[in-house]
């Protein structure tokens, strides 16, 4: 079965950072491009960011521009997303999901099981 | 940026009932418009793409409709595990991509 399992979500304090981890189970990961979705405590869902098959296309949301680098190494099977400068309002659960095609805009096909980033003093 | 307006927000009814859920684009997206569903304390899970494609392993009973700013999201006879949460994204115009607000579907 294919999955991708999260990692890294964490408490942290404002203006710190954290990286968050998404490994595949699959060889189509090398093939697709990744996003990150994100869920704020009781709210709906928001695109954060993407990156293509290969890593050198990458899009972001303008709330997290300039503070998070999403990134992928295929011979880990892989994505991160690295945030800094963290604010109260990024805190929310992290998805990371797989597109349908090798570039970086679709729809969400399959995704990981979330992780919960809290930022508070 | 286009924006997704879902209604209503919250839908009651009852098994074996028809739900009908509303998406509307504030700019034409042709079709390129998907439907996910949501469980409490669950990732989301793609049941509809280009408006009208279902994911595979999603039943028939889910069906998708529309183009350009109205799009409709059917589900024929509601089963006890079809009340959740459903989004709604849109992939014509980006970045962003974007999200319609969720439309809770729970029992009557």
């Amino acid at each position: 079965e294919v999955q991708l399992l999260q990692s890294g979500g964490d408490l942290v304090q404002p203006g710190g950072s954290l990286r968050l981890s998404c490994a595949a189970s699959e060889v189509t990961y090398t093939s697709r491009a990744m996003f990150w979705v994100r869920q704020a405590p009781g709210k709906g869902l928001e695109w954060v960011s993407s990156i293509n098959y290969d890593g050198s296309d990458t899009y972001y949301a303008d709330p997290v521009k300039g503070r998070f680098t999403i990134s992928r190494d295929n011979s880990k099977e892989t994505l991160y997303l690295q945030m800094d400068s963290l604010r109260v309002e990024d805190t929310a659960v992290y998805f990371c999901a797989r597109g349908p095609w090798s570039d970086a805009g679709g729809w969400f096909e399959l995704w990981g099981q979330g992780t919960l980033v809290t930022v508070s003093s | 940026e286009i924006v997704l307006t879902q209604s209503p927000a919250t839908l009651s009814l009852s098994p074996g009932e028809r739900a009908t859920l509303s998406c509307r684009a504030s700019h034409s997206v042709s079709t390129f418009l998907a439907w996910y569903q949501q469980k409490p304390g669950q990732a989301p899970r793609l049941l509809l793409y280009d408006a009208s494609n279902r994911a595979p392993g999603i039943p028939a009973r889910f069906r998708g409709s529309g183009s350009g700013t109205d799009f409709t999201l059917t589900i024929s006879s509601l089963e006890p595990e079809d009340f959740a949460v459903y989004f709604c994204q849109q992939r014509y115009n980006w970045p962003p991509l974007t999200f319609g607000g969720g439309t809770k579907v729970e029992i009557k």
